[in-house]
Parts: structure tokens; C-alpha cells; sequence
């Protein structure tokens, strides 16, 4: 089967504006984790959903983010109000379980904020 | 909390040449280990991994010791190609949870 997509690939949008960034991940996969990779800050993790519990929001950096997963499949992460510093590539991740089970990465939508 | 500390690099070698990585952690236990690698243009992918210590993760003639004794867990090979030019990261499970804590990642570039 096909591995897991984000859509759309490149985003760039005006400050101030909404996105809304789409992960698929694997079928069958329960667990499915959000992370951004930016030039300063490395690689972040920003939140993660396994099977219907409670996700784990600890690292998203304000309450601009926020993310939900319907269905237990596809994931949409959201940024409100977008800043300069949103700018980076977005990457999701599946993993077939919650505990050390290899996560299988999507490509990542890069966003740039004007 | 949990973290990892590779070299920053970029490393650049010639074609054949010897590759050490290396990678050092701060963990609470035996988390399992990992080195993912991340081609020009493309996600990460998954490239070793060793789940106790003495472990020895190895794929793609890359290989990585799971050393509890010091901490580490390098990614070396013996002749680099082309190829392997390439972002590649150590990480590890964040402790008690199963996202990732990633080191800052290090370039490699080789040349023929």
C-alpha cells in the first residue's frame, strides 16, 4: 500500500492567515505524530494520537496550533493567525503502535509565511 | 528530560571514504535507539535501529552500536558513496511517550 501523504506540499500564505496542512497516514496505523523541522530548531515534535486516547499536545508551541484526527485516519493540523516564525517543513508520521514501532514519515508540506 | 547530541557537520568526504557519525544520549532506562536518514528532497526514512544495548543495528552497509557503557550509539561505514549524500539524525522515544526526540541532524555530502 501507499505510504503516508500530506497535502499540499508547499504552502505559502500572508501573515495573520489561517492553514490547514492534511496527513494520511498508513492504513492500519494507530499511532500518527505531527512534527516541524526548521532551520534553527531542528527536528520538534509537536503532538500525537494513538488509537482513540487523548492526544498528547505537549509540544505544540502556542495556542495557535492545534490538530485533530477523525476516524482514526486522516489528520489535519491547523495554525491560527500564522507568524513568521510558522515557517518551516511540516512533517507527519504513522507508526502501527504507540511504543517502539518504526514511524513511517510523509514527504512534509513546507510553509512560508510572508 | 530525553535528548541526543550528534555532530553538527557538514561532513564532506571523497567516494570510499571511512563515515563516523557520532551520537551521544541522555535517557532515563534502555530506550530503544535509532539513526534516520533523510535523502535530498524526500521524507526520513528509517535507516537502522537497535532495541538493547549491545545491539548492533546495520542496513545499507551502515552499521550502529548500542553502547549503554558511554552513552552512544555512532553510525559508521566503511566506503561511502555518492549516494548516501544525505541528512541523517539519531533519535530516540521522549521518556515515558513515544514521540521522537531527534538529534540536530548532520550533512553529509560525498564526492567522487
Amino acid at each position: 500500500g501507499a505510504g503516508v501523504s500530506q497535502s499540499p506540499s508547499n504552502k505559502v500564505t500572508e501573515k495573520g492567515k489561517d492553514v490547514e496542512l492534511r496527513c494520511d497516514p498508513i492504513s492500519g496505523h494507530t499511532a500518527l505524530y505531527w512534527y516541524r523541522q526548521s532551520l534553527g530548531q531542528g527536528l520538534e515534535f509537536l503532538i500525537y494520537f494513538q488509537g482513540n486516547s487523548a492526544p498528547d499536545k505537549s509540544g505544540l508551541p502556542s495556542d495557535r496550533f492545534s490538530a485533530e484526527r477523525t476516524g482514526g485516519s486522516v489528520s489535519t493540523l491547523t495554525i491560527q493567525r500564522t507568524q513568521q516564525e510558522d515557517s518551516a517543513v511540516y512533517l507527519c508520521a504513522s507508526s502501527l503502535a504507540g511504543l517502539y514501532n518504526e514511524q513511517f514519515f510523509g514527504p512534509g508540506t513546507r510553509l512560508t509565511v510572508l | 528530560g530525553d535528548s541526543v547530541t550528534q555532530m553538527e557537520g557538514p561532513v564532506t568526504l571523497s567516494e570510499e571514504a571511512f563515515l563516523t557519525i557520532n551520537c551521544t544520549y541522555t535517557a532515563t532506562g534502555y530506550p530503544s535507539l535509532f539513526w534516520y536518514v533523510q535523502y535530498p528532497g524526500e521524507g526520513l526514512q528509517l535507516l537502522l535501529k537497535a532495541t538493547k544495548a549491545d545491539d548492533k543495528g546495520s542496513n545499507k552497509g551502515f552499521e550502529a552500536t548500542y553502547r549503554k557503557e558511554t552513552t552512544s550509539f555512532h553510525l559508521e561505514k566503511g566506503s561511502v558513496q555518492v549516494s548516501d549524500s544525505a541528512v541523517y539524525f539519531c533519535a530516540l522515544p521522549s521518556s515515558g511517550n513515544t514521540p521522537l526526540v531527534f538529534g540536530k541532524g548532520t550533512r553529509l555530502s560525498v564526492i567522487a
